[in-house]
């Protein structure tokens, strides 16, 4: 059983478009995270969600907009695409938002702006 | 600015030998330190953490040394194997902060 999953596993879209990524954990964890990869592998958090609240923005573009309609679920939809959006995208879970030892990362979702 | 700054980018070992990857942070807030590990195509894992009251922490091979006076903790891969070739990142964080503050990653190549 996949504990965090992410649909698509990759992703390869014109620049202008909309696309949207979706995720889900199992874990029953309260708090879901946004991460993004860029191409020299940094790893920087995008958003967080403590219970369906969101409770990190940082500093995102507005064409990034997450929507959790449960603590399950944590989809990010992106508008207009540029190409500097290309990069992977970490979605992942914790217990509590004051408990980062259970944090578990989904596989990743690679969008490609061409 | 990057608050986790992470040490060599790359490495190559042979089999059998230690793998150390260093750690170095700024803010003194910080009060978990994890370590996670990064194959191709899939997410980071949970590789071993710590936290600043210990000095040490071992896990099968795998040991962090943490040294709170120069904010400096390192990663220490005992008899590597092929196996773990991948890229380990450091990161940190304060609990009440709900995020992870990542270093750029090391990619570690063990070689037979």
């Amino acid at each position: 059983d996949t504990a965090v999953s992410q649909t698509p596993k990759y992703l390869v879209t014109q620049m202008g478009n909309d696309k949207s990524i979706k995720c889900e954990q199992n874990l029953g964890h309260d708090t879901m995270y946004w991460y993004k990869q860029d191409s020299k592998k940094f790893l920087k958090i995008m958003f967080s969600y403590n219970n369906k609240e969101l409770i990190i923005n940082e500093t995102v573009p507005n064409r990034f907009s997450p929507k959790s309609p449960d603590k399950a679920h944590l989809n990010l939809h992106i508008n207009s695409l540029e190409l500097g959006d290309s990069a992977v995208y970490f979605c992942a879970s914790s217990p509590l938002l004051t408990d980062n030892y259970g944090y578990t990362f989904g596989s990743g979702t690679r969008l490609t702006v061409v | 600015q990057q608050q986790v700054k992470q040490s060599p980018q790359s490495l190559i070992v042979q089999k059998g030998g230690i793998s150390i990857i260093n750690c170095a942070y700024e803010n003194t807030a910080f009060d978990y330190f994890p370590w996670y590990q990064q194959f191709p195509g899939k997410g980071p894992a949970l590789l071993i953490a710590i936290r600043p009251d210990v000095s040490e922490k071992k896990e099968g091979r795998f040991t962090i040394s943490f040294n709170k006076s120069a904010k400096q903790f390192s990663l220490h891969i005992m008899d590597s194997q092929p196996g773990d070739s991948a890229t380990y990142f450091c990161a940190a964080s304060r609990a009440s902060w709900g995020k992870l503050q990542f270093g750029a990653g090391t990619q570690v190549v063990v070689t037979p």
